[in-house]
């Protein structure tokens, strides 16, 4: 099973760009779709896209079809999720995790708290 | 309005058997697998059951998941206090495109 380290808290203003790492070890990186997931203070999960590396294939949710790249560095095992034209409503945990192609989210990152403030 | 609905909320005592549902659509729960979580506050999510109703390795078999249509369910038997945590279902939505999560039931044993 892979696991998922996520970079550090981040504090942005609105209007700028947030960019948020995800390293894996073990297993195949090449074989997941790396996912990823927010969650707003207090609130429910809410999946934003997912990437598959090996093919460099994206498909994001529509509500952030516009503001979000997820990009995927095999050589590094790192996925990556910037988030741009940053909001208050954007501040939020946001999880990546890992599935193989026509499966569930199986593993999960920490999380990474991203603070939108003026 | 969600497109997979969960009651907020559930509640229960040490060692009854609690059952949260989980309703969707034709386009999600009604094609595609059904998958449950379990998040403790501050922590992330913990995959709890895959494909409808297999548990991961590491998951006691108190719990359980079944689907029906375009309904799903999850079981706790013989609750424990260690089990008050939120839960959530998740499935694909063909419509979509995307993954689509319930809005989470805070379970409480009281």
């Amino acid at each position: 099973q892979v696991q998922l380290v996520q970079s550090g808290a981040e504090v942005k203003k609105p209007g700028s760009s947030v960019k948020v790492s995800c390293e894996a070890s073990g297993g195949t990186f090449s074989n997941y779709v790396i996912n990823w997931v927010r969650q707003a203070p207090g609130q429910g999960l809410e999946w934003m896209g997912g990437i598959i590396s090996l093919l460099g294939k994206t498909n994001y949710a529509q509500k952030f079809q516009d503001r979000v790249r997820l990009t995927a560095d095999e050589s590094t095992r790192t996925a990556y999720m910037e988030l741009s034209s940053l909001r208050f409503e954007d501040t939020a945990v946001y999880f990546c995790s890992s599935g193989y192609v026509g499966e569930g989210l199986d593993s999960w990152g920490q999380g990474t708290l991203v603070t939108v403030a003026s | 309005q969600s497109v997979v609905t969960q009651p907020p909320s559930a509640s229960g005592t040490p060692g009854q058997r609690v059952v949260i549902s989980c309703s969707g659509r034709s386009s999600n729960i009604g094609k595609n697998y059904v998958y449950w979580y379990q998040q403790f506050p501050g922590t992330a999510p913990k995959l709890l059951i895959q494909r409808d109703n297999q548990r991961p390795s590491g998951v006691p078999d108190r719990f359980s998941g079944s689907k029906s249509g375009t309904s799903a369910s999850l079981a706790i038997s013989g609750l424990r206090s260690e089990d008050e945590s939120d839960y959530y279902c998740a499935a694909w939505d063909d419509s979509l495109s995307g993954w689509v999560f319930g809005g989470g039931t805070k379970l409480t044993v009281l």
